[in-house]
């Protein structure tokens, strides 16, 4: 199976700072069918995850465009270019490329200082 | 909007069996592939077992291969998951989730299943 690896596991982030969260697989990304199935999930405290970005760069409906996903291959960056309240709340990526099985990520812990 | 609602968890003795629903609503559930994935409080992820929308292929994480049937009822709009031989380590919230652009774009509540004596 597909190893993820979030960097870092906690992220204390003061108010209107931007925020980056590192994701790495254990192996390319890279589908066959040319697409690369990284996405990126926030659970905010006492909620069900809500995915953010899907194939690495593209924001869901209504998602805030402070959330931006880049990266290619085997590495992945999520970014809040200035981070708001709301924001509070673990940050999961995931594989959709090697399934079964989906991968997680151990999620990173973003917080306000 | 998409709705997805999960039912059917509770507590249970290691050994014993338990069948969740997911009830959806919201879009055509009968076009879509859907998941179950689970989560112990307050930790990570971990993705159980899937279903294609015409019910032909299923998948299921090695951990409970054997153990842990998916299926659905596309006339109900209601995706299933019958749980046997359960041990402490299935205990997790269980959520379904609508799968699109080969992820999970919608998540239910989730229903809490804990398997203890």
């Amino acid at each position: 199976d597909v190893v993820m690896t979030q960097s870092p596991l906690s992220l204390p982030v003061t108010l209107g700072q931007p925020a980056s969260i590192s994701c790495r697989s254990s192996q390319s990304l890279v589908h066959s069918d040319g697409n690369t199935y990284l996405n990126w999930f926030q659970q905010r405290p006492g909620q069900s995850p809500r995915r953010l970005i899907y194939k690495v760069s593209n924001r869901d409906s209504g998602v805030p465009d402070r959330f931006s996903g880049s990266g290619s291959g085997t590495d992945f960056t999520l970014k809040i270019s200035g981070v708001e309240a709301e924001d509070v709340g673990v940050y999961f990526c995931m594989q959709g490329t090697h399934w079964p099985p989906w991968t997680f990520g151990q999620g990173t812990k973003v917080e306000i200082k | 909007q998409v709705q997805l609602v999960e039912s059917g968890g509770g507590m249970v003795q290691p050994g014993g069996s338990l069948r969740l629903s997911c009830v959806a609503s919201g879009f055509i559930f009968s076009n879509y592939d859907m998941h179950w994935i689970r989560q112990v409080p307050g930790k990570g992820l971990e993705w159980v077992s899937a279903l294609w929308n015409d019910g032909g292929n299923e998948n299921y994480a090695d951990s409970v291969k054997g153990r842990f049937t998916i299926s659905r009822d596309n006339s109900k709009n209601t995706l299933y998951l019958q749980m046997n031989s359960l041990r402490a380590e299935d205990t997790a919230i269980y959520y379904c989730a609508k799968d699109s652009h080969g992820s999970a774009d919608h998540w239910g509540q989730g229903t809490l299943v804990t398997v203890s004596s």
